[in-house]
């Protein structure tokens, strides 16, 4: 399967741990993208990696998050010392740089439950 | 700021039955539209996208057409099966002068569709 893949599925933290997800988008994409979804909601924009370089970060993500593309190909999102508020679903996307920009094809999402 | 607005749900249907999910959005410049669909436990997938004015995007028998005048792209089926059943996000995406132009996308709050049998 060559579709968008992300890990864990689901993961369910204490407040104030820190935790890691992963999106391993299409091979050939160059353009990376993290969302959040609360429920209820639809995805917010987190922030946009064109290979290894992030070039745009939302307000939404604070201090206690960052991500990284460290090789232009898989990419990671931290939390650090996680609140309630954090729990939420987690998408990964990808697209081409050229070719058809506009569709990003999206992963499964990582579900964070913070108790 | 760029913003989409979708009717709220659940909308629910009997099989065979016309649906209209409306959408309608603020945007500066000139937006490319789309409607995702998230089907329970899987990912948003992209259902249909129209990129100007007076486009038609059409996948699935689903249909949109891009209405500039009522900044609209409503989203219709003629006939909708119990496999519909999913939640409909109407997006868009507007040309960016920033990162050579990088397509991030504006959701809607989503919409649930239920069919009945």
């Amino acid at each position: 399967d060559t579709g968008v893949s992300q890990d864990p599925r689901h993961k369910i933290t204490k407040r104030g741990q820190n935790v890691t997800f992963r999106c391993d988008p299409i091979s050939e994409h160059n353009r990376l993208y993290w969302y959040r979804q609360t429920l209820g909601q639809g995805p917010e924009f987190l922030t946009y990696f064109q290979n290894e370089a992030q070039l745009e970060k939302s307000r939404l993500l604070s201090d206690r998050f960052s991500a990284e593309r460290p090789k232009g190909s898989f990419s990671t999102l931290e939390i650090q010392r996680t609140e309630q508020g954090d729990s939420a679903m987690y998408l990964c996307a990808s697209s081409l740089l050229t070719g058809t920009p506009y569709e990003q094809y999206f992963g499964p999402g990582t579900r964070l439950t913070v108790t | 700021g760029d913003s989409v607005t979708q009717m709220e749900g659940p909308v629910t249907l009997s099989e065979e039955a016309f649906l209209t999910i409306n959408c309608t959005y603020t945007a500066t410049g000139y937006p490319s539209l789309f409607w995702y669909v998230q089907y329970p436990g899987e990912g948003l997938q992209l259902l249909l996208k129209a990129t100007k004015a007076d486009d038609k995007g059409s996948n699935k028998g689903f249909e949109a057409t891009y209405r500039k005048e009522t900044t609209s792209f409503h989203l219709e089926k003629g006939s909708v099966q119990v496999s519909d059943s999913a939640v409909y996000f109407c997006a868009l995406k507007t040309r960016s002068d920033l990162s050579g132009g990088y397509n991030k996308l504006i959701f809607g709050a989503g919409t649930r569709l239920a069919v009945h049998p």
